[in-house]
């Protein structure tokens, strides 16, 4: 069965600054990865999404993540965090449906971002 | 575009009564979903279904049903609520059509209290 893990619960950084959210996954084939964002009260927003080619996808927001098979990483980065970033991130591993295209997802627990002015 | 909309937002209710949470989504998407969100365990499926009266188990699915007459509709049941089962609860959706593996939508949530 498939696992994610979100070390950090909580992490606060500088407007300005480089912000990095560490994923980690088990999966025994080649994964599916997400990283979604909520908001308080919200559902959750998809920010990018990992299927296979380029290991460094871009997403919206600013967002992008490097998927890194032998570290079974998948990390969310952004150069320059905005006021606006503050939310929830999650970090997510899908598991193909009778070898369709939908999936079963996974959560990590999730990393709550604080932005300081 | 309404997309995916779940109702009630909010609902408190006692142990043992049977209480509803609707989800419905306006994108056609063969695949809708139910989690529930808790602290310390991120979101967790309870049931899937990948099309009109298909469902099938998730993760958590004891103390639940779910049914799907229409594609668009999605229904989770707790027939005797217990309060273990207070959580946010979130419905999603996604194509099942060739061609890669596609994302999930999801709704704003249902916030669930079972005194």
């Amino acid at each position: 069965a498939q696992s994610v893990t979100q070390p950090d619960i909580h992490i606060t950084v500088s407007e300005g600054a480089s912000l990095e959210l560490r994923c980690n996954y088990s999966y025994g084939a080649t994964p599916y990865l997400f990283w979604y964002v909520q908001s308080p009260g919200q559902g959750l927003q998809l920010l990018l999404k990992y299927f296979s080619g380029d290991t460094l996808v871009q997403g919206i927001k600013g967002f992008e993540a490097e998927f890194k098979r032998s570290q079974s990483s998948f990390n969310l980065r952004k150069p320059s965090v905005h006021w606006s970033d503050a939310a929830e991130y999650f970090c997510a591993v899908g598991a193909s449906i009778n070898t369709g295209t939908a999936s079963k997802l996974t959560f990590g627990t999730g990393t709550r971002l604080q932005v300081t002015l | 575009d309404a997309g995916i909309t779940q109702s009630p937002r909010y609902k408190i209710t006692e142990t043992g009564r049977q209480v509803t949470l609707m989800c419905h989504q306006t994108w056609s998407h063969s695949y809708m979903f139910w989690y529930r969100q808790d602290l310390g365990h991120g979101l967790r499926l309870i049931y899937y279904s990948a099309a009109a009266d298909i469902t099938d188990k998730g993760e958590v699915p004891d103390g639940y049903v779910v049914s799907r007459s229409k594609t668009e509709n999605f229904p989770l049941t707790l027939e005797s609520a217990t309060r273990s089962q207070t959580s946010v609860y979130f419905c999603a959706s996604s194509l099942g059509q060739a061609g890669g593996n596609q994302p999930q939508h999801f709704g704003d949530g249902t916030r669930l209290s079972i005194l």
